[in-house]
């Protein structure tokens, strides 16, 4: 069965510092990655998807990913975080031969000013 | 264009009640998903419906049952409550089975 680490629970960073957020995924086939933010008090949006091609994607307000197959791993980068980027962010997996999600169990990010 | 619509917004049950959610899609969208989210957790899939049929299930009992409609929004159901069945319920559509997927805002369930 799929699975996804995020191995970072809480993050804690000043503005512009630079942020990277790990994840991992367990699957042998093909993956299509994605990470969403859930803001305070706002549903779950979607911040950059993988399906294949160029395994640096880049998404919404900065943020990028880089999908290593060899490592399984989607991180998340953004070079300067802002106040306003504190949230939870989930990496989440759908794999080849199912259309459900799987996602992690969440990094909650803290931008301090 | 309406994104995702779920009601209600909150809802408090007790334990051995039964509790309907409902999800309306995003537009143009045919395919609905389900996912319950615990406190301090990421969302965990229920079932996914699309062309009225459960498509695909997660670990969930029989006890979660749903329902998808002709104009495509659907319906979670929940027999027997438990006190652990408290959570954040989402739903999700997208286009066609297998693409991104787009989230409502949930509905907060509480179970005393």
């Amino acid at each position: 069965a799929q699975s996804v680490s995020q191995h970072n629970h809480h993050v804690i960073l000043s503005e512009a510092a630079s942020l990277e957020l790990g994840c991992n995924y367990s699957y042998g086939g093909t993956v299509n990655l994605f990470w969403y933010v859930q803001y305070p008090g706002q549903h779950l949006q979607l911040l950059l998807k993988y399906f294949s091609g160029d395994p640096l994607v880049k998404g919404i307000k900065g943020f990028e990913a880089e999908f290593i197959k060899s490592k399984f791993s989607f991180n998340l980068r953004k070079p300067s975080v802002q106040w306003s980027d504190t949230a939870e962010y989930f990496c989440a997996l759908l794999t080849g031969t199912a259309s459900k999600l799987t996602f992690g169990t969440g990094t909650r990010l803290q931008v301090t000013l | 264009d309406a994104g995702v619509t779920q009601s209600p917004t909150h809802l408090i049950k007790t334990r051995g009640q039964q509790v309907t959610l409902r999800c309306s899609p995003k537009s143009g969208h045919d395919t609905v998903s389900w996912y319950q989210q615990a406190l301090g957790q990421g969302p965990q899939f229920i079932f996914q419906y699309y062309e009225e049929e459960e498509r695909q299930r997660g670990n969930f009992p029989d006890r979660f049952s749903g329902h998808q409609f002709p104009n495509y929004s659907s319906e979670l159901n929940v027999n027997a409550l438990l006190l652990g069945d408290s959570a954040l319920y989402l739903c999700a559509s997208s286009l066609v089975p297998g693409n991104e997927q787009f989230f409502g805002p949930g509905t907060r369930l509480t179970v005393l």
